[in-house]
């Protein structure tokens, strides 16, 4: 299995621009998550699928994001319009649900996104 | 809600033995996770205990109390290579998604 697939690696971006990220997760997980990386505040959940379907978005940090999940094998994460606030590493990881994370989860190798 | 502390850096020499801990403060969980993640890289999974006690993965060890509320990731015969940042996490009761907490920076010398 080639793991998790994210997509693009590294993004640059004006502020107000558009900017969307994609993820393939693991061929037969059914939990996908977005978190975003910063020095500051570290690992953040931004949302959570189960089943393609959206459980806890409680992370998402306002309107400007959106995040979808089609089909069990692609996920996106959009921010409209993108603000300097928003650079940061973002991670897309997919899992066998489990009530404890005992099975982990596999990370994919993250956007770098940096909005000027 | 829940909180997770672990120290921010730690350094230890080639061959030695370092243990990275993480107190907790949170209502209840399912289980303590570590993950690993080299600069650049992508978080990858280590352990997990569901239980006290000590869960051992060759030269990598993780261990829970829940008694106080503490646990630690221990790495024996250090390499150089294991220099990265190690994350400890929890799924809170009631949820499906991990809380990771800051990280600690592992420093490996020669």
């Amino acid at each position: 299995d080639a793991g998790v697939i994210q997509s693009p690696r590294h993004e640059v971006t004006e502020m107000g621009q558009e900017v969307t990220l994609r993820c393939k997760p693991i061929s037969g997980h059914n939990s996908l998550f977005w978190y975003r990386q910063t020095m500051m505040r570290g690992l953040e959940l931004l949302i959570y699928f189960n089943n393609n379907v959206p459980i806890d978005d409680s992370g998402m940090p306002e309107d400007r994001f959106s995040a979808k999940m089609p089909n069990a094998s692609f996920s996106t994460l959009k921010i409209q319009p993108s603000e300097p606030r928003d650079s940061a590493v973002y991670f897309c990881a997919s899992s066998l649900r489990t009530l404890g994370g005992s099975y982990g989860y596999t990370f994919g190798s993250g956007t770098r996104l940096t909005v000027v | 809600g829940q909180s997770l502390e672990q120290p921010s850096e730690v350094t230890a020499v080639e061959g030695a033995i370092v243990q990275i801990n993480c107190t907790y403060q949170t209502s209840g969980f399912y289980g303590l996770s570590w993950y690993q993640q080299h600069d650049g890289g992508a978080p990858t999974f280590l352990s997990y205990n569901a239980l006290d006690g000590l869960e051992e993965t060759g030269r990598f060890s993780s261990f829970l109390s829940r008694s106080d509320s503490y646990g630690y990731l221990l790495l024996q015969e250090l390499q150089m290579k294991d220099s990265a940042s190690y994350f400890c996490a929890v799924t809170p009761r009631g949820y499906s998604t991990l809380t990771f907490g800051k990280g600690t920076m592992l420093l490996v010398s020669p």
